[in-house]
């Protein structure tokens, strides 16, 4: 069973770059049946996807953070990693690191999404000076 | 991007009596093979979200069969045949069909 945990500074100051990790057990990190994501929830609001990575050599990530995410994977630690530029208050929020499984079944439904169906507990970033 | 909206935002509920969501995406949601990217969750109070639904009607493991998803061209319902206390909390659906995935404002459930 698949399981995740974010880790991370906690309080940042304006403008600086805030690092998340998300430790990965259960599965192998570089596996082909996984995207791995970050996920943010600001307080009181809604869920917001930063983007994913998949396989350590694609990413792809949410316009809306313009260029100021970046996500990367950490084979030998089997863990990925959520970087976030010049912050601001609008940042401050709880990250989630999820799993989207794929499915890996050579055939008709090789590729196919179901779902993000392992969350971790989520890590709260305060922007603050 | 693909705006995902959903209705009612706030659904009062009493125990025991069946439930609806409604989710619209603005464009398609149909994968070329043959499927529509698009998931349910619930977020607790305090908690995670958690996947209930995946490519709009498949139950994700361990969620109980009063849970059921369904789709209408670029409409979408989750129904819960009879609310238990366990089901209050935020409802968001999501899809994945392009990237950004984007999630809809979600429906807030609670007891009446």
């Amino acid at each position: 069973q698949v399981h995740l945990q974010e880790s991370g500074p906690g309080l940042v100051s304006p403008s600086q770059t805030v690092s998340l990790t998300c430790s990965v057990s259960g599965a192998s990190i570089i596996s082909d049946g996984y995207y791995w994501s970050w996920v943010r929830q600001r307080p009181g609001k809604g869920l917001e996807w930063i983007g994913y990575a998949f396989q350590s050599w694609t990413t792809d990530y949410n316009p809306s953070l313009r260029s100021r995410a970046t996500i990367a994977v950490d084979i030998s630690e089997g863990q990925f990693s959520l970087t976030l530029q010049s912050v601001s208050g609008a940042d401050t929020a709880t990250y989630y690191c999820a799993a989207t499984v794929v499915d890996t079944t050579v055939g008709p439904t090789q590729g196919r999404f179901y779902g993000m169906g392992v969350w971790g507990r989520g890590t709260t970033v305060i922007v603050s000076s | 991007d693909i705006v995902m909206t959903q209705s009612p935002l706030s659904l009062p509920v009493t125990p025991g009596e069946p439930a609806s969501i409604s989710c619209r995406s603005s464009q398609s949601l149909l994968h070329r093979n043959g499927k529509k990217y698009l998931d349910w969750y619930l977020q607790r109070p305090g908690q995670s979200p958690q996947l209930l639904i995946y490519l709009g009607s498949i139950r994700a493991s361990g969620v109980p069969d009063r849970f059921s998803g369904s789709a209408s061209g670029t409409d979408f319902t989750l129904k819960i045949s009879r609310v238990e206390a366990d089901d209050v909390g935020v409802y968001y659906c999501m899809q994945a069909r392009q990237t950004p995935w984007t999630f809809g404002q979600g429906t807030k459930v609670e007891f009446k």
